[in-house]
């Protein structure tokens, strides 16, 4: 696609239960990063893909969230047992062959 | 590990003003990258520039500027005549090279959020 598509742009879900989040980078780039941002802050870096491998996760803030890339494309971000402290607006980033990082709209997060 | 600092939380200015965003960063690496990305209201995260540890000359493109300082740390962006669609909140980030060539996660400064009033 043109851009970085992220789905949906804002879900609010109860405390406890799974979320997926979706993103489509875009096309042929083989890198993918997720980020995570806070109110008021900068992107912090969760997880990163080079075609289906998962690089690195090192960002991942605990077990309860992972994200998988199957087909070396679109990439899930998935939180289970949702809690409230893990409201904020969630990024996803591809890159091709220049190393430049283009984000999506994001996807806003509100756990109630 | 990489940090990076912008110092200003927030400035404001009067159209036609320039300003000047300041950028200071970390790092033990020798070859590494550094980056500013423009966040307007809209909430999405533009891509504006991208400077090569080595390359140290200064950019200008259009109304926007880049002064790169290594004996400083510092990457500077000033907008010259500001306008008031210039009215965002402005990142500045690093990264240190993967080892494979396809990965380069960035570390971002909290942000400076800029205010152009008409």
């Amino acid at each position: 696609g043109a851009g970085v598509s992220q789905s949906p742009r804002y879900k609010v879900t109860k405390r406890g239960q799974d979320v997926a989040l979706r993103c489509d980078p875009i096309s042929g780039h083989v890198s993918l990063y997720w980020y995570r941002q806070a109110l008021g802050q900068g992107p912090e870096f969760l997880t990163y893909f080079n075609y289906e491998a998962q690089q690195d996760k090192s960002g991942l803030p605990n077990d309860r969230f992972s994200a998988e890339r199957p087909e070396g494309s679109i990439s899930t971000l998935t939180i289970q047992r949702t809690e409230q402290r893990d409201s904020a607006m969630y990024r996803c980033a591809s890159a091709g062959t220049e190393n430049i990082q283009y984000f999506g709209a994001g996807t806003r997060l509100s756990v109630l | 590990a990489q940090k990076v600092t912008q110092a200003q939380t927030e400035i404001s200015v009067v159209e036609k003003e320039d300003v000047t965003l300041d950028c200071v960063y970390e790092t033990r690496d020798t070859t590494y990258y550094l980056f500013w990305y423009k966040q307007p209201p809209s909430g999405e995260l533009v891509f504006l520039i991208r400077r090569n540890s080595f390359d140290e000359q200064n950019e200008i493109s259009g109304r926007y500027s880049w002064n790169f300082q290594k004996s400083t740390s510092s990457f500077n962006f000033t907008i010259t005549a500001s306008q008031v669609v210039d009215s965002a909140v402005y990142f500045c980030a690093l990264s240190e090279p993967h080892l494979d060539t396809a990965g380069n996660k960035l570390t971002f400064g909290g942000g400076t959020r800029v205010l152009v009033k008409p």
